[in-house]
């Protein structure tokens, strides 16, 4: 079983929807749970970052983490065009030196 | 723009050929990290250099090294390639040593796309 499981898309939705992009994870020992955002041709940037379990909302998106299922999960509320990228959960474990494990990523469309 | 940079853009070679990727950080961050980007593993982490030591290492193959220069900008290099060499490779950097994301973010640059025939 791979450690972060993605699916890669893609996914479209018409301008305006609301977009849940999903992550589920085997080690239960991740504690820091990200998104990244990675436009094409494009380096990632960071888009949310949370803590352990809960939730987190930035604007127009909100990072959800359940780690009693080991799922995260990614909403973006009024979703625009500009929003169109592949999106990346990314997690690591609570030791400052472990590196990040990302998913392979979910390519998102949104339609004028 | 993250305000790191990564040179060349696009690197085109054959195989059994080495490369050497160029990365320079964001001014004030001291730790760069490596990653390769392919279809079929995603965004897989290489290599970190903090203040020039090495600091932490991921899947980077012995053919693949890398070092942090005293103005700790990074090269990449990359021997004996293989047409599975073939990927997106992006440069990082982090103030600090950690790059966990709330204290330490990552920056990425716009990456090297590397094409092994």
């Amino acid at each position: 079983q791979k450690e972060v499981e993605q699916d890669p898309g893609p996914l479209s939705v018409p301008e305006g929807a609301i977009v849940s992009l999903n992550c589920t994870y085997s080690n239960s020992a991740f504690q820091y749970f990200m998104w990244y955002r990675q436009y094409s041709r494009k380096g990632p940037e960071l888009l949310m970052y949370t803590y352990s379990s809960g939730n987190k909302e930035d604007g127009r998106f909100t990072a959800q983490v359940d780690k009693s299922s080991k799922y995260i999960s990614l909403f973006i509320r009024d979703s625009q065009p500009s929003d169109s990228a592949t999106y990346l959960c990314a997690m690591s474990l609570l030791n400052r030196d472990d590196k990040i494990i990302f998913g392979k990523g979910t390519r998102l469309h949104i339609l004028p | 723009d993250s305000g790191v940079t990564q040179t060349p853009k696009h690197l085109i070679t054959a195989t059994g050929q080495r490369v050497t990727l160029r990365c320079s950080p964001r001014s004030g961050d001291l730790s760069v990290y490596w990653y390769q980007q392919s279809l079929d593993q995603g965004l897989q982490f290489l290599i970190q250099y903090y203040n020039g030591e090495e600091r932490a290492k991921g899947n980077i193959l012995e053919r693949f090294s890398a070092q942090q220069f005293p103005d700790l900008h990074s090269e990449l290099n990359l021997s004996s390639l293989e047409l599975g060499d073939s990927a997106l490779y992006f440069c990082a950097s982090s103030v600090g040593a950690s790059g966990r994301a709330e204290a330490d973010t990552q920056y990425f640059g716009p990456g090297t796309r590397l094409t092994v025939l």
